[in-house]
């Protein structure tokens, strides 16, 4: 399976914890995106890569998350001190161009 | 954050009778993309539309690009049980400005 792969594909946290996700994109795509989804609503962007470079970030992704894409391929969301609040789908999608190609998301729930 | 707004938020349909939902936004996007959404799993990209006033199908899928670049529609013909989900459009504002703009979604059920 060659599409974009997110692991872990759920997540049962303690609040307070940290967590750290993984994307690894389509191969051959040099953007890389993270978005963030609640119950009932649309993904919502949080913040964009192309090849290494963090080119943008949502005022949604405060200072306790961090992204990274140190190589240019792979990327980490982390989150430091998880709240409640937190609990979400997080949606990793990478692209070419404009069509973007979505992971099968990680669910977080933070207790 | 901003989302688009879809309508109808969702929709009871009997197996075989055509779909339609519609995306409309208050601000101008040059691209625009329909996305399908099963339960626990994440947006699967169904069309896109690169030009005002552009309309492309999939399938029994037909998408349209408004005029004024602030809307698009959705239609789904002949539907079967399989198109079930939630349905969710997109914007991309330009290159350069890759992020998404997505809409609230459109659940639709088919009775069989």
């Amino acid at each position: 399976d060659t599409g974009v792969s997110q692991n872990p594909r759920h997540k049962i946290t303690k609040r307070g914890q940290n967590v750290t996700f993984r994307c690894d994109p389509i191969s051959e795509h040099n953007r890389l995106y993270w978005y963030r989804q609640t119950l009932g609503q649309g993904p919502e962007f949080l913040t964009y890569f192309q090849n290494e470079a963090q080119l943008e970030k949502s005022r949604l992704l405060s200072d306790r998350f961090s992204a990274e894409r140190p190589k240019g391929s792979f990327s980490t969301l982390e989150i430091q001190r998880t709240e409640q609040g937190d609990s979400a789908m997080y949606l990793c999608a990478s692209s070419l161009s404009v069509e973007a190609f979505f992971g099968q998301g990680t669910r977080l729930t933070v207790v | 954050g901003q989302q688009l707004n879809q309508s109808p938020q969702s929709m009871f349909i009997l197996e075989g009778e055509d779909v339609s939902m519609n995306c409309t936004s208050s601000s101008i996007f040059n691209t625009w993309l329909w996305y399908k959404q099963d339960p626990g799993e994440g947006p699967v990209l169904l069309i896109a539309l690169y030009k005002a006033g552009e309309l492309t199908s999939n399938g029994r899928l037909t998408a349209q690009f408004g005029i004024t670049r602030k809307d698009s529609f959705l239609n789904i013909s002949a539907s079967i049980p399989s198109d079930v989900g939630i349905y969710f459009c997109a914007g991309q504002l330009n290159s350069g400005n890759e992020k998404l703009t997505f809409g609230t979604g459109t659940r639709l059920t088919i009775i069989p």
